[in-house]
């Protein structure tokens, strides 16, 4: 079955600064990527979200890439603020019958004023 | 609309205890999720059902777990008996589509199994 790996576990930013969080998955007939942000006692909410046929999209300070021949993709926040401190997590599913959305382990972002 | 709604938010229990938690998807979706989220697990998908059918409860623990989607407006989790290990967050999402669309999700109950 699919496996997500996310890297790093915990990051720390100074307020300003870009931050990058990196996803790994291993079912090559996956073709959807979202990213949710999970707040202190809420649950998680996409943030952005990517489907196989696009390499790169983005919204606002954030951006998200897709390298389907080595099966990474990634999350990259600019301009990072104290609103952005929360963890993040990287998910990858097929969207067929078999829909099951599988989460990475998550990155706890903190970003200092 | 108010979003995906969980109830209760928090619920401690003691071993051997039965508990269900509840879920009202929002309105309009099709496809509804149950995930646990704990330290060492992280977010694992217990079940997933689409037009009120149960399409995937491979990632269900145990017999002890329960699922069930009466309605298109609720859904239960069921825990019978409750062990401290079950203790976690558990949430509900919703999406419209049965893949490849935003899963919207609710705020979690917090399950203290002591």
């Amino acid at each position: 079955g699919e496996n997500v790996e996310q890297h790093p576990s915990t990051l720390s930013v100074q307020e300003g600064d870009s931050a990058v969080i990196k996803c790994t998955y291993s079912d090559s007939a996956s073709n959807y990527f979202p990213w949710y942000k999970q707040e202190l006692g809420k649950g998680p909410q996409l943030i952005i979200d990517i489907r196989s046929n696009v390499g790169e999209k983005k919204d606002q300070r954030i951006a998200v890439t897709l390298n389907k021949t080595a099966k990474h993709f990634s999350l990259h926040i600019t301009e990072t603020q104290p609103e952005d401190s929360a963890v993040y997590f990287c998910a990858a599913s097929r969207a067929d019958s078999s829909y099951k959305l599988i989460f990475g382990s998550g990155t706890r972002l903190l970003v200092r004023p | 609309d108010a979003g995906v709604i969980q109830s209760p938010r928090h619920e401690v229990t003691e071993m051997g205890q039965e508990v269900t938690l509840r879920c009202k998807p929002i309105s309009g979706h099709n496809s509804l999720f149950w995930y646990r989220q704990t330290m060492m697990r992280g977010l694992e998908l217990l079940i997933y059902f689409n037009n009120n059918v149960p399409i995937d409860d491979s990632g269900m623990p145990e017999d002890r777990f329960s699922a069930k989607m009466p309605n298109a407006s609720f859904s239960t989790l069921k825990i019978q008996p409750s062990e401290p290990r079950d203790s976690a967050v558990y949430f509900c999402a919703s999406s419209f589509g049965t893949g490849g669309d935003e899963a919207f999700f609710g705020q979690g109950t917090r399950l203290t199994v002591v």
